[in-house]
C-alpha cells in the first residue's frame, strides 16, 4: 500500500496567516492526490483534486500544488472559517490511503 | 443535487454482523464507482472497500469479513460487515468515487454525512 505522511500534526495559526501542510507518498503517485477538510461532526469536504486543481465553490485562497511524491497545500490568508482539520489522499490505486491530518488551531 | 446518505448503523455485540445502506440521487447511480470510507472516533480516515462494474476491493483490516454490493435499480450501495470487533467502531461514511479507468483515477468528490457503528458488549 502506498503510505502518506502529511506534517504537521498540529498548527497554530493567527487569522491572516499564510499556512502551508505538506504531504509525501511512499511512492510516485503522479498528480492523483486531493486535499479535504473536516470539521468536527462533519463529513470530508473536497477542496482540491489532481494535486492542484480547485474544487467548484473553494475559496481562491486554497491552492495546491506538487506531483511524484512531494504535495504542498496552502492557504494564502487564512480566514476564520478555516479552522478544521486538513487531510491528503492519493487516489493512485484503487486502495486509497490518507495522511494522519492535520489540525489548523486558532493562535 | 447530488446527494449519498448512509443509514444502518447502530450498536452492535462483538461477533455480530451488521448491513450499512448508502442511497444515491442526484446522479446517475450506476455509471459510477463507489467506496466506503470510516474514520474511528477522534481518528482518521481509512479506506474500507471499492465496488465498480467489474471489481470489487477490500482493505487487508476488513478483508475476509466484509462485502460491498451494490444495486442500481435502487440507486443503492451496502456494506456487510462481519464478525464485528471493537476496532470496527467508526462512522462510515459512502463516497462517489474510486478506481483508475482509461488512465483517469477518480477521486472521491462527494460524501455522505455518515452512519456511525459502535461495536461494545
Amino acid at each position: 500500500d502506498i503510505q502518506m505522511t502529511q506534517s504537521p500534526s498540529t498548527l497554530s495559526a493567527s487569522v491572516g496567516d499564510r499556512v502551508t501542510i505538506t504531504c509525501r507518498a511512499s511512492q510516485s503517485i503522479s498528480s492523483w492526490l486531493a486535499w479535504f477538510q473536516q470539521k468536527p461532526g462533519k463529513a470530508p469536504s473536497l477542496l482540491i483534486y489532481k494535486a492542484s486543481n480547485l474544487q467548484r465553490g473553494v475559496p481562491s485562497r486554497f491552492s495546491g500544488s506538487g506531483s511524484g511524491t512531494d504535495f504542498t497545500l496552502t492557504i494564502s490568508s487564512l480566514q476564520p472559517d478555516d479552522f478544521a482539520t486538513y487531510y491528503c489522499q492519493q487516489y493512485h490505486s484503487f486502495s486509497w490511503t490518507f495522511g494522519q491530518g492535520t489540525k489548523v488551531e486558532i493562535k | 443535487e447530488v446527494q449519498l446518505v448512509e443509514s444502518g448503523g447502530g450498536l452492535v455485540k462483538p461477533g455480530e454482523s451488521l448491513t450499512l445502506s448508502c442511497a444515491a440521487a442526484g446522479f446517475s447511480f450506476s455509471s459510477y464507482a463507489m467506496s466506503w470510507v470510516r474514520q474511528a472516533p477522534g481518528k482518521g480516515l481509512e479506506w474500507v472497500a471499492f465496488i465498480s462494474d467489474a471489481n470489487n476491493y477490500y482493505a487487508d483490516a476488513v478483508k475476509g469479513r466484509v462485502t460491498i454490493s451494490r444495486d442500481n435499480a435502487q440507486n443503492s450501495l451496502y456494506l456487510q460487515i462481519n464478525d464485528l470487533r471493537a476496532e470496527d467502531t467508526a462512522i462510515y461514511y459512502c463516497a462517489r468515487g474510486g478506481g483508475c479507468f482509461d488512465d483517469i483515477c477518480y477521486y472521491p468528490d462527494y460524501w455522505g454525512l455518515g452512519t456511525l457503528v459502535t461495536v461494545s458488549s
